[in-house]
């Protein structure tokens, strides 16, 4: 049973438009929210977090939105930069640090 | 400063052997965890540390999997009697006290495994 779900194994957006890359989940239980961001080769980098309280953060580029009701969250990039291309991850954790992660969007940002 | 540090970065062994995969977190976390991903899939939680306190092991897939966590600081993942399914990147991730979930994870560049 996959409880973090990334429906869409690929985008393909252009150079300074927005990038939305969407994650679904089952656990209600789930009380914290993270995006990763991974190139080849390389482990995930951290990108940006959301607590369950929120409905939305913002950093810089990036913006997390959290559904609740919908179990939904998506992850906004805008002005989106080739340098953005890579595998993104929602992860997902009941409160304690075990993380459950989706199966990854390959973004590609065409110049 | 200085990352998450796995060793080794490449492991490539015949079936049935043992394989050790090292961790070195970054200094001052209290929390290291261990995950995998097998090709195309995201990452599968293994176990985790976090302190003094039992690991949290349900990630396990078999008891030929088991990990340690000596001085509260380098971690080793040991798969004995490897098998073919065993082949993937092995991840490992610190973190400041975990517990609420809150504390981002930063991730080693992996170990990839590849079982003949």
């Amino acid at each position: 049973d996959q409880q973090v779900k990334q429906n869409s194994p690929s985008l393909s957006v252009q150079e300074g438009r927005i990038s939305i890359l969407n994650c679904d989940y089952t656990n209600s239980m789930f009380d914290y929210f993270l995006w990763y961001k991974k190139y080849p080769a390389e482990g995930p980098t951290f990108l940006i977090s959301i607590s369950s309280i929120k409905d939305k953060n913002e950093d810089g580029r990036f913006t997390v939105f959290l559904n609740k009701s919908a179990k939904h969250l998506s992850l906004h990039i805008v002005p989106s930069q080739p340098g953005d291309s890579a595998v993104y991850f929602c992860a997902a954790s009941e409160g304690t640090g075990k993380l459950i992660f989706g199966q990854g969007t390959t973004l590609q940002v065409k110049p | 400063g200085a990352g998450v540090s796995q060793s080794p970065s490449n492991k490539v062994t015949e079936k049935g052997k043992d394989v050790e995969l090292r961790c070195d977190p970054i200094s001052g976390h209290t929390a290291l965890y261990w995950y995998r991903q097998s090709l195309g899939q995201g990452l599968e939680f293994l176990i985790y540390f976090q302190g003094n306190s039992a690991p949290d092991k349900s990630g396990l897939p078999s008891d030929r999997f088991s990990a340690e966590r000596t001085g509260g600081s380098v971690s080793t993942l040991t798969i004995q009697r490897t098998q073919q399914e065993d082949s993937a990147v092995y991840l490992c991730a610190s973190s400041w006290e975990s517990g609420t979930g809150g504390q981002p994870q930063h991730f080693g560049d992996g170990t990839r495994l590849s079982i003949l």
